[in-house]
């Protein structure tokens, strides 16, 4: 099992320029997480998905859009860079079940410029 | 703000030492409390993490204290080695598995 995996590993962006971020999981898993990940602030929920079709706003949405087209892909789109979205981006899934290991991929890190 | 508050932003600590990282949090709706490694450029990877029912939960050298009432909770490293120095995050999540984290303990052990 690859477990989950991010495309692209690195990405550099004008203001302005749009893309999406690709998370893939090969674990079956329900939920589908997007955190952004900034110095001296931890991990921050961006959007995440309890199932295929369906998506949510987490605790920092804006600027960002998401969709859950097939259970194991979680796309994250950026319509309109902003050099305050220069972060790290992680994806993570679970079983389901919030008591679960929450099982996170690599990391893109985006420099907006 | 920050639901779940962190400290210290870092240690050090030497070879053979404890390290000890708190933690505490508002939402009485959080139910687990996970602690995740993170090394330099990797994701966050489950360490050990415990259920509001427990006040202790220990794995190897590595011990969650939990004080519901307090509304804290804490890590303890023992034995700390080299290759423990890493970050250190708590978080918090809810019954939809969305993790709020602390911000974050780096841990440097010395030989």
């Amino acid at each position: 099992n690859a477990g989950v995996t991010q495309t692209p590993k690195f990405r550099v962006l004008k203001t302005g320029q749009s893309m999406t971020l690709l998370c893939a999981q090969d674990m079956n898993h329900e939920y589908m997480y997007w955190y952004r990940q900034d110095p001296g602030m931890g991990l921050r929920l961006i959007h995440y998905s309890v199932g295929e079709g369906t998506t949510a706003k987490g605790e920092v949405p804006d600027g960002y859009n998401v969709s859950r087209l097939k259970k194991q892909n979680f796309l994250l789109g950026l319509e309109s860079a902003a050099p305050s979205q220069t972060s790290v981006y992680f994806c993570a899934s679970i079983i389901g079940s919030s008591y679960n290991e929450q099982f996170f991929g690599p990391g893109t890190r985006l420099t907006v410029l | 703000q920050q639901q779940v508050k962190q400290s210290p932003q870092s240690l050090i600590v030497q070879k053979g030492g404890i390290s000890i990282i708190n933690c505490a949090y508002e939402n009485t709706a959080f139910d687990y409390f996970p602690w995740y490694q993170q090394f330099p450029g990797k994701g966050p990877a489950l360490l050990i993490a415990i259920r509001p029912d427990v006040s202790e939960k220990k794995e190897g050298r590595f011990t969650i204290s939990f004080n519901k009432s307090a509304k804290q909770f804490s890590l303890h490293i023992m034995d700390s080695q080299p290759g423990d120095s890493a970050t250190y995050f708590c978080a918090a999540t809810d019954s939809w598995g969305k993790l709020q984290f602390g911000a974050g303990t780096q841990v440097v052990v010395t030989p």
